[in-house]
């Protein structure tokens, strides 16, 4: 099994260009995640998806859209970046909600707005 | 807003000492999550300790919880060089919430 598996690795960005974030997972989980983290602050929660046709926002989803496209993705997308969008971004996913919720990390996208 | 705080921030110790690492909180929770981040990767899942639990072993690792002072503490024993790496408390209410996270730095 890949785990939790994420593209691009790095990616720079112009101020107002647009881009998608890629993340699958192959281990039948419900539940998916974004996350971001940035130096000094942890990891906050942009949006989630409990199950296939739901997402819900996080803590932080001012300038984020995404999509639950299957069971097993679940895309980010930035419309217009901007510098305060640089970070580091993990998505994750987890078992049924009738277990805790133990989550599995992919290894991150770098992203870079100029 | 953070639910866990970890202290200290950082810490560097020998090897084949004992590093512990501490979290607060502060609302009500089902269960508390540790999670380690090698620099450059994503979090792994290290051990999870129920609210009606006080103490857990894995390994090397051992988690207590205080429900009462709000607290956990995860203790690595016997260090290596190879523990190396970031900590985070997560706390589990409705969602997972992590915390900032102590960074742990073992010399040979």
């Amino acid at each position: 099994n890949a785990g939790v598996t994420q593209t691009p690795k790095f990616q720079v960005l112009k101020t107002g260009q647009s881009m998608t974030l890629q993340c699958a997972q192959d281990m039948n989980h419900n539940s998916m995640y974004w996350y971001r983290q940035d130096p000094g602050m942890g990891l906050r929660l942009i949006y989630y998806s409990a199950s296939e046709g739901t997402t819900d926002k996080g803590e932080v989803p001012n300038g984020y859209n995404v999509s639950r496209l299957n069971k097993r993705e679940f895309s980010l997308r930035l419309e217009s970046a901007a510098p305060s969008q640089t970070s580091v971004y993990f998505c994750a996913s987890s078992a049924p909600t009738s277990v805790p919720d133990t989550q599995y990390f992919g290894p991150g996208t770098r992203l870079t707005v100029l | 807003s953070q639910q866990g705080e970890e202290d200290p921030q950082a810490l560097s110790i020998q090897e084949g000492e004992n590093a512990t690492m501490n979290c607060s909180y502060k609302t009500s929770i089902n269960n508390l999550q540790w999670y380690r981040q090698n620099s450059g990767r994503g979090l792994v899942h290290l051990i999870l300790i129920r609210s009606n639990e006080r103490e857990k072993h894995s390994g090397r690792l051992r988690v207590t919880l205080d429900t009462s002072k709000k607290s956990s503490s995860l203790l690595i024993t016997a260090s290596r060089a190879a523990d190396t790496a970031s900590y985070f408390c997560a706390t589990d209410t409705f969602r997972l919430t992590f915390g900032e996270g102590t960074q742990l730095t073992v010399n040979p």
